[in-house]
């Protein structure tokens, strides 16, 4: 699976959309770049995935650029509850095992 | 609230003690996984379980010993731990060869060993 480079953190003023960025350059044809979140000592939450398309959910949307080298996830309008570690994860879709989670973006949402 | 459970959801034991944690899943999926996070490092894979069979171990010591009686439920038997094992033990389940492979995880059992 290919790698991906988050910045360690960003804040966000409550209510305005929050941009968290990823690289992935040596993405390849066939992989799907998905974003999952951890709220302090809970479990990962899977937020939106996307292959090559822009992608929109009741959680975010995913903008993926055209040539597929990196990818913003948004969250319209951030909450406090929106405050967790945001990973960033690139795998063939359809391949069991292991989600490579690497140190993630930490979102602060502050009021 | 994801369709995966996991019990305890906090433990404390001696590094003699045996004790087991338990998940499982209400979403119908097939495969089921067992991660390790430890304080400020990323998630850690242990095993994964497909259709009940293990497919993968992920260089883990013996003491942890995974246990797949059928594709809902999931246990981690653990025996003469050690400190640094401390750590936050999630479990996560995904539906393989369907059209949806995202995992969903359990809230994790916190693990304390002393």
């Amino acid at each position: 699976d290919a790698k991906t480079t988050q910045p360690p953190s960003m804040d966000c003023a409550e209510g305005r959309a929050a941009n968290l960025p990823c690289n992935h350059s040596t993405i390849s044809g066939n992989e799907y770049v998905y974003w999952y979140r951890q709220i302090h000592s809970q479990g990962p939450q899977y937020i939106i995935h996307g292959l090559k398309n822009n992608e929109t959910n009741e959680m975010a949307s995913l903008i993926i650029t055209e040539d597929r080298k990196s990818s913003t996830l948004i969250l319209p309008h951030a909450t406090l509850r929106d405050t967790a570690v945001y990973y960033c994860i690139v795998r063939v879709r359809g391949s069991q095992g292991n989600l490579i989670f690497g140190k993630g973006t930490k979102l602060s949402v502050k009021p | 609230e994801t369709g995966v459970t996991q019990t305890p959801r906090h433990l404390v034991m001696g590094m003699t003690n045996k004790k087991s944690l338990k998940c499982e899943q209400h979403l119908g999926h097939n495969a089921m996984y067992w991660y390790k996070q430890s304080a400020k490092k990323p998630l850690e894979l242990m095993f994964v379980y497909n259709f009940k069979e293990q497919t993968e171990n992920n260089s883990v010591p013996s003491r942890f010993s995974p246990e797949c009686p059928n594709s809902s439920h999931l246990f981690l038997h653990l025996h003469t731990l050690q400190p640094e094992d401390s750590a936050l033990y999630l479990c996560a389940s995904s539906q393989v060869g369907g059209s949806s492979y995202e995992q969903y995880f359990g809230p994790g059992t916190r693990l304390t060993v002393t």
